[in-house]
């Protein structure tokens, strides 16, 4: 069965901190690596990944792939209040049933001022 | 701690029938869950909010007759997608909140792949 774990579960930090968020998975037949941002009423759609060793970059959060060790890392430098959420990873494969798609948990970040 | 748990995590159906999601937090209590759906270009959309023992709140343009939801303890809620047609097809993910909390301590399942045929 397809696995997604995220660490860690819960991160407090203070603003201007980088903070470095985790996700490693176990599927079959991987094709994308998705992350997401929760704060209210859904999660909106941060970065997809396919492709090892490739930064992806928006402002201040950056997010690269393992394909080798079966991760990836989201980064967010200088955090704002603004940043605390709960960060989703998810991950995109190809099984017997067709397209997959499965969950982690979330990283709950809160960002003190 | 803190899992969510959801079954099947995939199920394929025919046309006209009824299917249920499971959504269980298996060490902590959640008053309030959650059920979104994912449309494409990787967009999550929020369907609805369950509150045990209470009637959901659907969110705009969200059937209620149609994904009817049930939350009949603190550990589970049911998402059932009645007269299932190939529209509905999609990744179905749940989340619950823990008692008391805010959006924070929000925690999600895996996911359930429906495909309608």
């Amino acid at each position: 069965e397809d696995k997604v774990v995220q660490s860690p579960l819960s991160l407090v930090v203070h603003e201007g901190d980088t903070v470095t968020l985790n996700c490693s998975y176990e599927v079959t037949n991987f094709r994308s690596l998705l992350w997401y941002k929760q704060e209210k009423k859904a999660p909106t759609f941060l970065f997809m990944l396919t492709s090892s060793g490739i930064e992806k970059k928006s402002g201040r959060l950056s997010s690269i792939l393992d394909k080798k060790e079966l991760f990836s890392i989201l980064n967010i430098t200088a955090t704002q209040t603004g940043d605390s959420a709960v960060y989703l990873c998810a991950v995109e494969a190809n099984n017997n049933a067709g397209n997959m798609l499965t969950f982690g948990g979330g990283t709950r970040l809160m960002v003190k001022p | 701690g803190a899992v969510v748990s959801q079954h099947p995590s995939w199920v394929i159906c025919k046309s006209g029938t009824s299917v249920k999601i499971e959504c269980r937090s298996l060490d902590f209590q959640a008053t309030t869950m959650f059920w979104y759906r994912q449309f494409p270009k990787q967009s999550l959309m929020l369907m609805a909010t369950s509150n045990e023992g209470s009637k959901a709140t659907y969110e705009q343009g969200v059937e209620k007759d149609k994904f009817l939801i049930n939350h009949a303890s603190l550990t589970l809620s049911t998402l059932t997608v009645t007269s299932a047609h190939p529209e509905d097809s999609s990744f179905y993910i749940c989340s619950a909140r823990v008692n008391g909390r805010g959006f924070y301590e929000q925690y999600f399942g895996p996911g359930t792949r429906l495909t309608v045929t």
